[in-house]
């Protein structure tokens, strides 16, 4: 079965720092780009970070620039968003996604269930 | 960045209906325009990629058009488990953005 699950999430105090995981299985995951995608409590959906297949390029949406890294290990199948001097404004839940491979295809076709960050004193 | 401007945000209908979103992009996505539909406290779901194409396993009556910066989804014979919120996404870029969604609720 092809699923993403991600880890990590919680409570956290403004300033803090939090490291998310998101485990692959069932697809090749050497072979897409992966995102992380979120969504703050009652707001639209909201792309974060993506990463190429062998991690030699990142992007990232401008406000998290600075603050979040997104990184890959192929050998583990497995995504990380490093996320520091979190903010109230960064409160959502994280989903990984498989964006496409090299043709864009099969994109946004896979997304974890998502997990919960909440930055609060 | 790509703008993805997204209408209405809301939209009331009856099982039965034909419902129609829209979905405007700053700059021309080159049909790489996805739609997805979500239901509350789940991940979305993709409906359609390539501004038209529809992933195996996803009803007919949902449809997608458009090319440049104007694209649609139509929802044929709204059914009870269509009211939900819907996005979509330009994915032309490595920047890939969200309209603000449409939610569509029942009449």
């Amino acid at each position: 079965e092809v699923q993403l699950v991600e880890s990590g999430g919680g409570l956290v105090q403004p300033g803090g720092s939090l490291r998310l995981s998101c485990a692959a299985s069932g697809f090749t995951f050497s072979n897409y780009w992966m995102s992380w995608v979120r969504q703050a409590p009652g707001k639209g959906l909201e792309w974060v970070a993506n990463i190429k297949q062998d991690g030699s390029e990142k992007n990232y949406v401008d406000s998290v620039k600075g603050r979040f890294t997104i990184s890959r290990d192929n050998a583990k199948n497995s995504l990380y968003l490093q996320m520091n001097s979190l903010r109230a404004e960064d409160t959502a839940v994280y989903h990984c996604v498989r964006d496409g491979d090299d043709n864009w295809n099969d994109w946004g076709t896979v997304w974890g269930q998502g997990t919960l960050v909440t930055v609060s004193s | 960045d790509i703008q993805m401007t997204q209408s209405p945000s809301t939209l009331s209908a009856s099982v039965g209906d034909r419902v129609t979103i829209t979905c405007r992009a700053s700059q021309s996505i080159n049909n790489w325009l996805a739609w997805y539909q979500q239901k509350p406290g789940k991940a979305p779901n993709l409906l359609i990629y390539k501004a038209s194409s529809l992933p195996s396993g996803v009803p007919s009556r949902f449809s997608g058009s458009g090319s440049g910066t104007e694209f649609t989804l139509t929802i044929n014979c709204l059914q009870p488990d269509d009211f939900a919120t819907y996005y979509c996404q330009q994915y032309n870029s490595y920047f890939p953005t969200f309209g603000g969604g449409t939610k569509v609720e029942i009449k």
